[in-house]
């Protein structure tokens, strides 16, 4: 089965405490993206990256960190300067024109 | 810079009811335009997208959207709701990222409609 995962589905972080998402695609897409979700603000772009070993900041980029060391995968690291990190995580890859979005992790700071 | 918006945070219907949804777009060059729909703590599944030729798409499920680039708009409907189209659905706008010719295009997102359907 093609598709994006993402793990874990829930996490839970105390504060000062760096976290990474995990994003995996089997599709072959080249382009893979990191967006945050907020009630009632739609998605943010944090990061994206276009191929391997290459990734830019997308609008919120501050607090975050990405690396594409393969193309199937691309973690976002939430680290301690993020100061609401509490959100939904989407990540996603793409075809030429169209967006594919995996399942999401829900990261709450206690 | 592309905005989108999404008249009305939240649509409540009649199961059996027109569904429309409302969505504006600025853009500056020839938009690719999108529909989503998310159900609760899930991620956003295509519903149906607009990149170039035919104005009226089809998507999943029973929707459609017409785009009107006078009106720059990309109305969502579906002739009859069903219970199990309440969700979430966003639209979305989209181009290529820094102009580039790689495969990336930045989406830019409406706020987002919550559908609810009546029984």
């Amino acid at each position: 089965d093609g598709g994006i995962t993402q793990s874990p589905k829930y996490l839970f972080r105390k504060e000062g405490q760096n976290v990474t998402l995990s994003c995996e695609q089997n599709l072959n897409h080249d382009a893979m993206y990191w967006y945050r979700q907020d009630p009632g603000q739609g998605l943010r772009l944090i990061y994206y990256s276009q191929i391997v070993n290459d990734f830019q900041k997308g609008d919120i980029a501050e607090g975050y960190s990405v690396s594409r060391e393969k193309k199937e995968s691309f973690p976002l690291t939430v680290t301690s300067a993020q100061k609401n990190p509490t959100a939904f995580y989407l990540c996603a890859s793409s075809t030429s024109d169209t967006q594919y979005f995996g399942p999401g992790t829900r990261l709450t700071v206690l | 810079a592309q905005s989108v918006t999404q008249l009305g945070s939240h649509v409540s219907v009649s199961e059996g009811a027109l569904v429309l949804l409302r969505c504006n777009y600025s853009s500056s060059v020839p938009p690719y335009l999108f529909w989503y729909v998310q159900y609760p703590n899930q991620g956003l599944q295509l519903l149906l997208k607009y990149t170039t030729g035919a104005t009226l798409v089809k998507g999943i499920n029973g929707f459609e959207a017409e785009f009107k680039k006078s009106e720059t708009s990309f109305h969502l409907t579906k002739p009859s709701a069903h219970m199990s189209d309440a969700a979430e659905y966003f639209c979305a706008v989209s181009d290529p990222v820094g102009g580039s010719s790689g495969s990336a295009r930045q989406l830019t997102f409406g706020s987002g409609t919550q559908l609810t359907v009546l029984p």
